[in-house]
C-alpha cells in the first residue's frame, strides 16, 4: 500500500536534547511538507521540500532544521532552540509543485519535559 | 499573506440530519484552492472536498457539498444525513496556486462536529 509513514507515534525528550522525527513516503511525491498543530489550532507549516536536497521555510521554522537527501524521506528535526516544542507534528507530501492535494502522514506527538 | 476563520469553534447536529460548517479566508489572489479536511479522533487527516477557484461550480462528494462564494470569499461545507461517523474535527485550508503551491497550506482553526445519536 502506498501512503505516508512517520515513526514513532508517541515520542518523549528531556528539555535540552534534540530530536528527530522520521517521515518516509513511497508516493513517489516531489513535495513533503511538515506542520505542527497545537491544542486549539489549526495547522502550521515549518518547512516543506519541492525537490530532493532543498526546501524552504515556512511560517514558523525557528528552531527546526530538515534535510531531504532522498525523494521518500523528509525528517524534521526539533532542536534545544524551539521554545515550546510539544506539539502534534504531521507530514504531508503532494504529487509535483504544482499538485495541489496533500496526503497526510498519521502524526507524531512530540512531549518535551 | 492569507487567513483562514473558521468561526464556529463547535457544532452539533442529530444523526441523519443536515449540518453546515462556516469558513471565510482572506487573499488577494484571483486563483487558489480551497479544502475541508476532516480529523478523527485517531488525528489522520483527511481530505473531504476541494474546490478550484476559477470553477464556478460547487464541487460535491456523495454526502458532502460546498458553498463556494467567491466574491464573499466564503466556503462552507454542508453535510447531509449526518452519521456517527462523521464526528471529527473539521478544518478549511486555503493553497496559493501561485507560486508552484510552494507555501503549503494556511489552515483555519477548526470546528469541532458532534454527532448525536
Amino acid at each position: 500500500d502506498g501512503g505516508i509513514t512517520q515513526s514513532p507515534k508517541y515520542l518523549f525528550r528531556k528539555e535540552g536534547q534534540n530530536v528527530t522525527l522520521s517521515c518516509e513516503q513511497n508516493l513517489n511525491h516531489d513535495a513533503m511538507y511538515w506542520y505542527r498543530q497545537d491544542p486549539g489550532q489549526g495547522l502550521r507549516l515549518i518547512y516543506y521540500s519541492q525537490i530532493v536536497n532543498d526546501f524552504q521555510k515556512g511560517d514558523i521554522a525557528e528552531g527546526y532544521s530538515v534535510s531531504r537527501e532522498k525523494k521518500e524521506s523528509f525528517p524534521l528535526t526539533v532542536t534545544s532552540a524551539q521554545k515550546n516544542p510539544t506539539a502534534f507534528y504531521l507530514c504531508a507530501s503532494s504529487i509535483s509543485r504544482t499538485g495541489d492535494e496533500q496526503y497526510f502522514g498519521p502524526g507524531t506527538r512530540l512531549t518535551v519535559t | 499573506a492569507q487567513t483562514v476563520t473558521q468561526s464556529q469553534p463547535e457544532m452539533s447536529v442529530q444523526e441523519a440530519e443536515t449540518v453546515t460548517l462556516s469558513c471565510t479566508y482572506d487573499t488577494s489572489e484571483s486563483d487558489y484552492y480551497l479544502f475541508w479536511y476532516k480529523q478523527p479522533p485517531s488525528r489522520q487527516m483527511i481530505l473531504v472536498i476541494r474546490q478550484e477557484a476559477y470553477k464556478q461550480q460547487n464541487a460535491t462528494e456523495n454526502r458532502f457539498s460546498v458553498n463556494f462564494q467567491k466574491a464573499a470569499k466564503s466556503f462552507s461545507l454542508k453535510i447531509s444525513d449526518s452519521q456517527l461517523g462523521d464526528a471529527a474535527m473539521y478544518f478549511c485550508a486555503y493553497r496559493s496556486a501561485y507560486r508552484g503551491g510552494a507555501d503549503g497550506l494556511t489552515f483555519g482553526k477548526g470546528t469541532h462536529l458532534i454527532i448525536q445519536p
